[in-house]
């Protein structure tokens, strides 16, 4: 049973387009979640968080939506550039819970920035 | 330059042999975590510990161990109990429990 699910394996987009990477969760006790960068055969980099008390974060070109009623949320970059090609990964945590566990991952999205 | 070291990056583990992965950071964070990754997939939780002597079982648990006897290092035993160690993993650090984790550069375990 997968708690954190990005339902797009890949993703393909113009250079200077606007990339749109979705994930959905299905735990209700999830309260905080970040999206990570990863090249293959390094380790994920922190992009950008936001907590559910929030519907919008913004740093730069990353903006994270939340949508809690749908359990939904989404990163957009914009404008998206060709070192952007990477997985990306969803993930969720309880912070109410005390945070004590690991995050939950989803499986990833391959963004492909295309000249 | 403070940040989180794993080694050795490649790892290759002969059938029935226990294999140990390094794990230290610098940044004086209090807690640590190991993931795995298997290809087309998530991360997925291993162990993790909040403070110095203790730790506990994340999701997927069975065929590891880990010690946590300084602050800085957190390293993990692949023991022969685990069937399929073939994997990327990961190592995670975080300075409070409402803090990003940051990880490590991980290591490739490969079983010949």
């Amino acid at each position: 049973d997968q708690q954190v699910k990005q339902n797009s394996p890949s993703l393909s987009v113009q250079e200077g387009r606007i990339s749109i990477l979705n994930c959905d969760y299905t735990n209700s006790m999830f309260d905080y979640f970040l999206w990570y960068k990863k090249y293959p055969a390094e380790g994920p980099t922190f992009l950008i968080s936001i907590s559910s008390i929030k519907d919008k974060n913004e740093d730069g070109r990353f903006t994270v939506f939340l949508n809690k009623s749908a359990k939904h949320l989404s990163l957009h970059i914009v404008p998206s550039q060709p070192g952007d090609s990477a997985v990306y990964f969803c993930a969720a945590s309880s912070q109410s819970g005390g945070g004590a566990d690991g995050l939950t991952f989803g499986k990833g999205t391959h963004l492909i920035i295309q000249p | 330059d403070g940040g989180i070291t794993q080694s050795p990056k490649y790892l290759f583990r002969k059938e029935g042999q226990n294999v140990t992965l390094s794990c230290e950071q610098n940044l004086n964070h209090d807690a640590m975590y190991w993931y795995r990754q298997d290809p087309g997939q998530g991360l997925r939780l291993i162990y993790y510990s909040q403070i110095v002597n203790d730790f506990q079982k994340g999701d997927i648990a069975e065929g590891y161990s880990v010690s946590r006897e300084k602050k800085e290092s957190f390293p993990l035993t692949v023991t022969s109990a685990q069937k399929n160690p073939t994997a990327f993993y990961l190592c995670a650090s975080r300075r409070g429990l409402k803090e990003t984790q940051y990880f490590g550069p991980g290591t490739r375990l490969l079983v010949l």
